[in-house]
């Protein structure tokens, strides 16, 4: 069983909705990241979190620590939204290991 | 560009040859990750450094894997003897733990054992 789970796997979306990813993770942590990944392989960080809810643009980040579960949103989504998106967790119990998830790979249709 | 660099980006060869990448982190950065990142899959984590001394490394790292950071500025990674099950993009990360908790990453290594 993996540390990290995400869902949906896969995501069509079209232009201009919201949409929502969702992590969820079993191991104690002491921070909780976002991640973007574009074709090509180059990976953004988009959200650290420890708690609370944290905002940049489009994109929100949530975060509940008791049910160990984040979301990722993106209100009015675009087509240049199209990535993988990634959940990694800094686990409090093996040191500076990070764990990711396998992502949740968004396409945004025009 | 995040100021994470690898070299090479891309590098194929046959199974049974040394291969050794290459990752220059942001220069202010102490810690340096590397991972692995098979298709469809998130990256799984290697090994990591503070500065010089590598901290930690993943249990399901085999022996023919060996990680340097001399100097506690780039690192080097090797794989000996590969095998086609080493096909993979290697990835490189750097954090200023003391600053931030941000991983910034490299654009990767892409392994094709032939």
């Amino acid at each position: 069983k993996n540390e990290v789970e995400q869902s949906p796997q896969n995501l069509t979306a079209q232009e201009g909705e919201f949409i929502t990813i969702n992590c969820s993770y079993s191991v104690g942590i002491s921070a909780l990241h976002w991640l973007q990944q574009h074709p090509g392989g180059g990976i953004v960080s988009l959200f650290m979190l420890s708690s609370g809810k944290k905002k940049h643009g489009r994109l929100i980040a949530t975060i509940n620590i008791q049910e160990k579960h984040s979301s990722l949103h993106i209100t009015a989504s675009h087509p240049r939204d199209s990535a993988v998106y990634i959940c990694a967790v800094r686990s409090k119990n093996t040191g500076n290991q990070f764990y990711f998830g396998t992502g949740t790979s968004l396409t945004v249709i025009p | 560009d995040t100021g994470v660099s690898q070299d090479p980006r891309h590098k194929i060869t046959k199974r049974g040859q040394n291969v050794t990448f290459r990752c220059d982190p942001i220069s202010e950065h102490n810690r340096l990750y590397w991972y692995r990142q098979t298709l469809g899959q998130g990256p799984e984590f290697l090994t990591y450094f503070q500065n010089e001394a590598q901290l930690e490394k993943s249990r399901l790292l085999s022996d023919r894997f060996s990680a340097e950071r001399p100097k506690g500025s780039f690192s080097t990674l090797e794989i000996q003897r590969t095998e086609q099950g080493d096909s993979a993009m290697y990835l490189c990360a750097s954090i200023d733990w003391q600053k931030e908790d941000t991983q910034y990453f490299g654009p990767g290594t892409r392994l094709t054992v032939l």
